[in-house]
């Protein structure tokens, strides 16, 4: 079984659908959780941080269930700018070890 | 503020041959991370180094090794490049404490003939 674990996409919705990702992670021991957003061919980039009590940032909504080891990404209203590829990140308690999980790839259409 | 800078973008090696990435960040981090990224597979840690001095290795260390120069720099090299090495490969970096987030660089697609 993989360390993070992530639908496997891809997800293709129209313009100002809404759309969630799911993540589950095998380490109980995780303290740290990230959703990243990669581009065609360029770094991954920050979203979010995932906060035990679930965060919002605008459109996007992170939740974490510590119990069942799961992570999700709630994205309200797509834009077309929302196409990339969401990676979903599990660091150990030492914000040392950071486990990425495969992606899963986002296609908003017109 | 550059941030973590990684050179070079695009390098094509012939199988055999050797090189070295450099990366290098002004962030003042402890800790910096080389990831290699193929189709369908994720982001995949090769060497970590947690402080300047120290050096780990990651899930997929065979072929590879590093130098933590400094607190800034953390290069990797490939000393007989294989064609499976075709990849592209992030230099990260982080604070080192826990629930601080990583930093890419830009990458570099490597292409091993």
């Amino acid at each position: 079984r993989k360390e993070v674990e992530q639908d496997p996409g891809p997800f293709n919705v129209p313009e100002g659908a809404t759309v969630a990702f799911n993540c589950t992670y095998s380490n109980s021991a995780s303290q740290s959780f990230f959703w990243y957003r990669q581009d065609c061919r360029k770094e991954p980039k920050l979203l979010m941080s995932v906060y035990s009590s679930g965060n919002e940032d605008g459109r996007f909504t992170a939740q974490l269930n510590r119990a069942s080891q799961y992570i999700s990404l709630l994205i309200r209203d797509s834009k077309l700018s929302d196409s990339a590829t969401y990676l979903c990140v599990v660091g150990d308690n030492y914000g040392q070890n950071f486990v990425f999980g495969p992606g899963t790839r986002l296609s908003v259409l017109p | 503020n550059a941030g973590v800078t990684q050179t070079p973008k695009f390098q094509v090696l012939k199988t055999g041959q050797s090189m070295t990435l450099q990366c290098a960040q002004d962030m003042n981090h402890n800790s910096m991370y080389w990831y290699r990224q193929d189709p369908g597979m994720g982001l995949r840690l090769i060497y970590y180094s947690a402080s300047e001095g120290t050096t780990d290795k990651g899930e997929v260390p065979n072929g590879y090794n590093v130098s933590r120069l400094n607190k800034r720099e953390f290069s990797l090299r490939l000393e007989s490049a294989a064609p499976s090495q075709t990849s592209v490969y992030f230099c990260a970096s982080s604070s080192g404490q826990q629930n601080e987030k990583l930093f890419f660089g830009s990458g570099t697609q490597l292409s091993v003939l």
